[in-house]
């Protein structure tokens, strides 16, 4: 049973740097094929996709945020992080992270971030 | 402005079919990637409906369907039941942006 966990501050405050972490079972990261990705959802509105990386520590990054993510894993600990710098106030949002397998299969329950001074 | 269009809201009654349309371009729906669509119920996790265009997960009924045709990819929900009342994302691959992107959304309303 794939299952996925995010994890980290509900709320940062502007400029900081946002550090999620992904634990999940059920599958692992070394598998060829399979990926982990982080959505995120502002209250209200729509889904945004955000990064995702693959079992080969390919990356692929949201044209829009590229320079402010990094993606990274820890294979050994079933683990994903996300990094976001410079947050603002407009970055709050519940951020997902899920399992790829060609496409996104299983998310985790989310997590709300809010950024406020 | 999402890459892929969706409809902001569509209506059915019980029983009824409505579909949801997903508009995007030659970098995506276009150059025949794969289009994947969602349901959410508010304040829940999106789940998987339909994967690579019309497959359906395990325990997904079967009055949910996928097509696409040119640039644009729909999804049809036949024999409308109250608890299809939810929030509707598709997902496909941008090769211009070198990553996935979502639908703006779509909420249906079962009156």
């Amino acid at each position: 049973q794939i299952t996925l966990k995010e994890s980290g501050p509900t709320l940062v405050k502007p400029t900081q740097t946002l550090t999620l972490t992904c634990t999940f079972s059920g599958f692992s990261l070394s598998t060829s094929g399979v990926g982990v990705g982080w959505i995120r959802q502002p209250p209200g509105k729509a889904l945004e996709w955000l990064a995702l990386i693959y079992w080969n520590d390919d990356k692929r990054y949201s044209p829009s945020l590229k320079s402010r993510l990094t993606i990274t894993k820890d294979t050994s600990k079933n683990q994903v992080v996300l990094t976001m710098t410079n947050m603002d106030p407009v970055d709050t949002a519940t951020y997902y992270c899920a399992h790829y397998s060609g496409w996104i299969d299983y998310w985790g329950q989310g997590t709300l971030v809010t950024v406020s001074s | 402005q999402s890459v892929l269009t969706q409809p902001p809201s569509v209506s059915g009654a019980p029983g009824q079919r409505v579909t949801i349309s997903c508009t995007g371009s030659s970098s995506n729906i276009g150059a025949d990637y794969d289009v994947h669509w969602y349901q959410q119920i508010p304040g829940k996790a999106p789940k998987l409906i339909i994967y690579d265009k019309n497959n359906r997960p395990s325990g997904v009924p079967d009055r949910f369907s996928g097509s696409t045709s040119g640039t644009s990819a729909s999804l049809a929900i036949s024999g409308l039941q109250a608890d299809d009342e939810a929030d509707y994302y598709c997902l496909s691959y941008d090769s211009s942006l070198r990553g996935s992107v979502f639908g703006g959304g779509t909420k249906l309303t079962v009156l």
